[in-house]
Protein backbone atom coordinates (compact mmCIF):
# COMPACT_ATOMS: atom_id res chain seq x y z
CA UNK A 1 0.00 0.00 0.00
CA UNK A 2 1.31 3.51 -0.91
CA UNK A 3 1.25 5.85 1.82
CA UNK A 4 -0.23 8.81 -0.20
CA UNK A 5 -3.51 7.22 -2.96
CA UNK A 6 -5.21 8.91 -5.31
CA UNK A 7 -7.71 7.57 -7.71
CA UNK A 8 -6.33 8.31 -11.17
CA UNK A 9 -9.62 9.35 -12.92
CA UNK A 10 -10.21 10.81 -15.41
CA UNK A 11 -12.65 13.12 -14.11
CA UNK A 12 -14.56 14.83 -16.55
CA UNK A 13 -17.39 17.76 -15.58
CA UNK A 14 -18.66 20.74 -17.60
CA UNK A 15 -17.52 23.59 -17.10
CA UNK A 16 -19.05 25.72 -13.90
CA UNK A 17 -18.88 22.55 -12.13
CA UNK A 18 -17.72 22.05 -8.42
CA UNK A 19 -14.74 19.89 -8.27
CA UNK A 20 -13.73 17.11 -5.74
CA UNK A 21 -10.80 15.47 -5.64
CA UNK A 22 -9.70 13.27 -3.25
CA UNK A 23 -6.80 11.60 -1.28
CA UNK A 24 -5.73 9.07 1.74
CA UNK A 25 -2.93 8.73 3.23
CA UNK A 26 -1.65 6.17 5.83
CA UNK A 27 0.76 7.38 8.11
CA UNK A 28 -0.23 8.94 11.05
CA UNK A 29 3.33 11.18 11.35
CA UNK A 30 2.61 13.17 8.18
CA UNK A 31 1.86 16.54 9.18
CA UNK A 32 1.56 19.01 6.26
CA UNK A 33 -0.80 18.37 3.33
CA UNK A 34 0.04 20.10 0.13
CA UNK A 35 -1.77 20.34 -3.40
CA UNK A 36 -0.13 20.86 -6.98
CA UNK A 37 -1.45 21.17 -9.96
CA UNK A 38 0.71 19.71 -13.08
CA UNK A 39 -0.22 20.69 -16.79
CA UNK A 40 1.07 18.01 -19.32
CA UNK A 41 4.77 17.49 -19.59
CA UNK A 42 4.86 20.54 -17.25
CA UNK A 43 6.70 20.89 -13.54
CA UNK A 44 4.33 20.60 -10.40
CA UNK A 45 2.79 23.78 -9.54
CA UNK A 46 2.08 24.62 -5.94
CA UNK A 47 -1.59 25.31 -5.46
CA UNK A 48 -2.81 24.80 -1.44
CA UNK A 49 -0.38 23.57 1.78
CA UNK A 50 -1.70 23.44 4.71
CA UNK A 51 -0.60 21.45 8.30
CA UNK A 52 -3.85 21.31 10.23
CA UNK A 53 -7.44 19.83 10.14
CA UNK A 54 -9.96 21.76 8.84
CA UNK A 55 -10.78 24.18 5.70
CA UNK A 56 -8.27 26.27 4.28
CA UNK A 57 -9.62 28.60 0.99
CA UNK A 58 -7.67 30.51 -1.55
CA UNK A 59 -9.87 32.01 -4.23
CA UNK A 60 -11.60 29.21 -6.27
CA UNK A 61 -9.68 26.63 -4.57
CA UNK A 62 -9.91 25.38 -1.24
CA UNK A 63 -8.56 22.45 0.76
CA UNK A 64 -9.61 20.23 3.31
CA UNK A 65 -7.72 17.98 5.48
CA UNK A 66 -9.32 15.61 8.42
CA UNK A 67 -6.44 14.10 10.35
CA UNK A 68 -9.05 11.51 12.49
CA UNK A 69 -9.91 9.90 9.39
CA UNK A 70 -6.61 10.57 6.96
CA UNK A 71 -8.44 12.59 4.37
CA UNK A 72 -7.40 15.54 1.69
CA UNK A 73 -10.15 16.84 -0.09
CA UNK A 74 -9.25 19.81 -2.97
CA UNK A 75 -12.83 21.55 -4.05
CA UNK A 76 -12.61 23.87 -7.25
CA UNK A 77 -15.58 26.35 -7.59
CA UNK A 78 -16.86 27.33 -10.78
CA UNK A 79 -14.31 25.31 -12.78
CA UNK A 80 -12.52 26.46 -15.90
CA UNK A 81 -11.14 24.65 -18.96
CA UNK A 82 -8.24 25.78 -17.85
CA UNK A 83 -8.36 23.91 -14.73
CA UNK A 84 -8.07 20.69 -17.23
CA UNK A 85 -4.79 19.01 -15.72
CA UNK A 86 -3.39 16.69 -13.29
CA UNK A 87 -4.11 17.33 -9.21
CA UNK A 88 -1.45 15.73 -7.29
CA UNK A 89 -1.70 15.67 -3.30
CA UNK A 90 1.60 15.31 -1.39
CA UNK A 91 1.82 14.68 2.30
CA UNK A 92 5.07 13.73 4.88
CA UNK A 93 6.76 14.03 7.91
CA UNK A 94 9.58 17.12 8.40
CA UNK A 95 11.69 17.24 5.01
CA UNK A 96 10.52 14.56 2.45
CA UNK A 97 7.08 14.75 0.44
CA UNK A 98 5.51 11.73 -0.53
CA UNK A 99 2.87 12.17 -3.95
CA UNK A 100 0.38 9.99 -4.83
CA UNK A 101 -0.24 9.30 -8.88
CA UNK A 102 -2.08 12.38 -9.45
CA UNK A 103 -5.85 12.93 -10.58
CA UNK A 104 -6.50 13.70 -13.93
CA UNK A 105 -9.00 16.48 -14.33
CA UNK A 106 -10.98 16.94 -17.87
CA UNK A 107 -13.22 20.34 -17.41
CA UNK A 108 -15.03 20.66 -20.98
CA UNK A 109 -16.57 23.68 -22.12
CA UNK B 1 12.57 36.18 -8.21
CA UNK B 2 13.74 33.37 -10.80
CA UNK B 3 12.40 29.93 -10.19
CA UNK B 4 13.78 26.32 -10.19
CA UNK B 5 15.81 26.11 -13.46
CA UNK B 6 16.62 22.88 -15.06
CA UNK B 7 18.91 21.63 -18.31
CA UNK B 8 18.46 20.34 -20.39
CA UNK B 9 14.72 20.14 -20.89
CA UNK B 10 14.81 17.33 -23.15
CA UNK B 11 17.10 14.38 -23.78
CA UNK B 12 17.40 11.58 -25.85
CA UNK B 13 20.33 9.06 -25.36
CA UNK B 14 21.02 5.95 -26.59
CA UNK B 15 21.30 2.75 -23.72
CA UNK B 16 24.23 2.84 -22.23
CA UNK B 17 25.08 6.24 -22.16
CA UNK B 18 25.81 8.48 -19.75
CA UNK B 19 23.70 11.55 -18.99
CA UNK B 20 23.60 14.70 -16.86
CA UNK B 21 20.89 16.71 -15.59
CA UNK B 22 21.76 20.16 -14.08
CA UNK B 23 19.62 21.98 -11.45
CA UNK B 24 19.21 25.68 -10.03
CA UNK B 25 17.50 26.23 -7.07
CA UNK B 26 15.56 29.66 -6.32
CA UNK B 27 18.30 31.87 -4.98
CA UNK B 28 17.92 32.10 -1.53
CA UNK B 29 17.05 28.29 -0.99
CA UNK B 30 19.41 26.01 0.69
CA UNK B 31 17.52 22.44 0.07
CA UNK B 32 17.46 21.27 -3.03
CA UNK B 33 15.57 18.08 -4.15
CA UNK B 34 15.36 15.14 -6.83
CA UNK B 35 12.22 13.75 -7.80
CA UNK B 36 11.95 11.26 -10.92
CA UNK B 37 8.66 10.71 -12.39
CA UNK B 38 7.03 8.33 -15.16
CA UNK B 39 3.46 8.32 -17.06
CA UNK B 40 0.76 8.11 -15.20
CA UNK B 41 2.70 8.52 -11.76
CA UNK B 42 3.02 11.01 -8.75
CA UNK B 43 7.17 12.53 -8.34
CA UNK B 44 9.24 9.56 -6.78
CA UNK B 45 12.02 10.88 -4.24
CA UNK B 46 15.52 10.26 -5.27
CA UNK B 47 17.54 12.41 -3.04
CA UNK B 48 18.03 15.58 -0.92
CA UNK B 49 20.36 18.23 0.07
CA UNK B 50 21.15 20.96 2.69
CA UNK B 51 23.15 23.13 1.24
CA UNK B 52 26.11 21.27 -0.41
CA UNK B 53 25.70 17.75 2.32
CA UNK B 54 23.38 15.12 0.47
CA UNK B 55 21.56 14.05 3.47
CA UNK B 56 19.26 10.93 2.53
CA UNK B 57 19.00 8.79 -0.66
CA UNK B 58 15.88 7.03 -1.71
CA UNK B 59 16.18 3.57 -2.39
CA UNK B 60 15.56 3.93 -5.99
CA UNK B 61 19.07 5.95 -6.35
CA UNK B 62 20.79 2.90 -7.25
CA UNK B 63 24.60 3.02 -7.78
CA UNK B 64 24.16 3.81 -11.52
CA UNK B 65 22.77 7.23 -10.02
CA UNK B 66 25.18 10.11 -8.31
CA UNK B 67 23.78 13.37 -7.07
CA UNK B 68 26.31 16.31 -6.22
CA UNK B 69 25.92 19.47 -5.01
CA UNK B 70 29.69 20.91 -4.59
CA UNK B 71 28.95 24.37 -3.43
CA UNK B 72 26.10 24.27 -2.14
CA UNK B 73 24.34 26.11 -5.36
CA UNK B 74 23.33 24.55 -8.56
CA UNK B 75 23.13 20.54 -8.50
CA UNK B 76 23.37 17.88 -10.94
CA UNK B 77 22.29 13.98 -11.27
CA UNK B 78 24.07 11.86 -13.47
CA UNK B 79 22.85 8.63 -14.44
CA UNK B 80 25.65 6.48 -15.90
CA UNK B 81 25.34 3.30 -18.43
CA UNK B 82 20.93 4.29 -18.44
CA UNK B 83 18.88 1.50 -19.57
CA UNK B 84 15.06 2.01 -21.05
CA UNK B 85 13.65 2.04 -17.55
CA UNK B 86 15.71 4.86 -16.76
CA UNK B 87 13.49 6.81 -19.13
CA UNK B 88 11.01 9.50 -17.02
CA UNK B 89 10.93 13.14 -16.04
CA UNK B 90 13.77 14.17 -13.40
CA UNK B 91 11.87 16.70 -11.50
CA UNK B 92 13.91 19.33 -9.10
CA UNK B 93 12.53 20.98 -6.07
CA UNK B 94 14.29 23.49 -3.81
CA UNK B 95 12.91 24.97 -0.07
CA UNK B 96 14.16 27.26 2.44
CA UNK B 97 15.45 25.33 5.17
CA UNK B 98 13.14 24.58 8.20
CA UNK B 99 11.25 21.78 7.83
CA UNK B 100 8.16 21.36 6.34
CA UNK B 101 5.59 21.32 8.62
CA UNK B 102 6.56 24.90 9.68
CA UNK B 103 5.01 26.60 6.78
CA UNK B 104 7.66 25.78 4.53
CA UNK B 105 7.39 24.00 0.97
CA UNK B 106 8.83 22.97 -2.19
CA UNK B 107 8.55 24.51 -5.67
CA UNK B 108 9.75 22.32 -8.64
CA UNK B 109 10.90 23.13 -11.99
CA UNK B 110 9.83 21.95 -15.22
CA UNK B 111 11.72 19.09 -15.33
CA UNK B 112 14.12 17.38 -17.51
CA UNK B 113 12.95 14.51 -19.37
CA UNK B 114 14.90 11.25 -20.81
CA UNK B 115 14.38 8.92 -23.20
CA UNK B 116 16.61 6.11 -23.55
CA UNK B 117 16.10 4.57 -27.19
Amino acid sequence: QKEVEQDPGPLSVPEGAIVSLNCTYSNSAFQYFMWYRQYSRKGPELLMYTYSSGNKEDGRFTAQVDKSSKYISLFIRDSQPSDSATYLCASGGSYIPTFGRGTSLIVHP
Amino acid sequence: DTGVSQDPRHKITKRGQNVTFRCDPISEHNRLYWYRQTLGQGPEFLTYFQNEAQLEKSRLLSDRFSAERPKGSFSTLEIQRTEQGDSAMYLCASSRSGTLSSGNTIYFGEGSWLTVV
